[in-house]
């Protein structure tokens, strides 16, 4: 099946920041989704992007399709940027397969 | 709004003691997802739903029931459930797009406490 590997596993910031995230994937994929778990454990979509570069405010995504990764950029991070992200992909049997997740810290 | 609502968003129980969590979307989406999430092993799929009546086992579906009678609700239900049933549960629905690719709504979790 498709292995999905995020880089790094632990990220800590001082506010204003920016820093870059990091998901590979094993095999070609219909979806690629980025999420962000916040500490009330909410999973919040932040991306839609199985391919090309998207933006919206500080976050920015991009996915290589045909080198298999996507990049989640967050530029002035700010407090409330903290907690895990996670990059999910999904093949033609539509079942996400999650990464472990970058647990962001971002410090006053 | 679009949305996944899965109630309730705490619950406690005791071993043995019937449950169910609802789910429901108001996308009109075809597919619809449990998801368990624990610890050290990531969110793994308990059960899927193609389309109404269509349902098939997940990664881990051992102890739990689905139903999908309508297309807006699935709800998951654990009849005998075990401590080991103690997680983070999440819902999921999408819609095909064009060119076949699609993406994920969540619901906001259910965290479930069996002791």
């Amino acid at each position: 099946g498709i292995q999905v590997e995020q880089s790094p596993p632990d990220l800590i910031l001082q506010e204003g920041a920016n820093s870059t995230l990091r998901c590979n994937f094993s095999d070609s994929v219909n979806n690629l989704q980025w999420f962000h778990q916040n500490p009330w454990g909410q999973l919040i979509n932040l991306f839609y992007i199985p391919s090309g570069t998207k933006q919206n405010g500080r976050l920015s995504a991009t996915t290589v399709a045909t080198e298999r990764y996507s990049l989640l950029y967050i530029s002035s991070s700010q407090t409330t940027d903290s907690g895990v992200y996670f990059c999910a992909v999904a093949g033609n049997n539509r079942k996400l397969i999650w990464g472990l997740g970058t647990s962001l810290a971002v410090n006053p | 709004e679009a949305q996944v609502t899965q109630n309730p968003r705490y619950l406690i129980t005791v071993t043995g003691k019937k449950l169910t969590v609802t789910c429901s979307q108001n996308m009109n989406h075809e597919y619809m997802s449990w998801y368990r999430q624990d610890p050290g092993l990531g969110l793994r799929q308990i059960y899927y739903s193609m389309n109404v009546e269509v349902t098939d086992k997940g990664d881990v579906p051992e102890g739990y029931k689905v139903s999908r009678k309508e297309k807006r609700n699935f709800p998951l239900i654990l009849e005998s459930p075990s401590p080991n049933q103690t997680s983070l549960y999440f819902c999921a629905s999408s819609s095909g797009q064009a060119g076949g690719l699609y993406g994920y709504t969540f619901g906001s979790g259910t965290r479930l406490t069996v002791v």
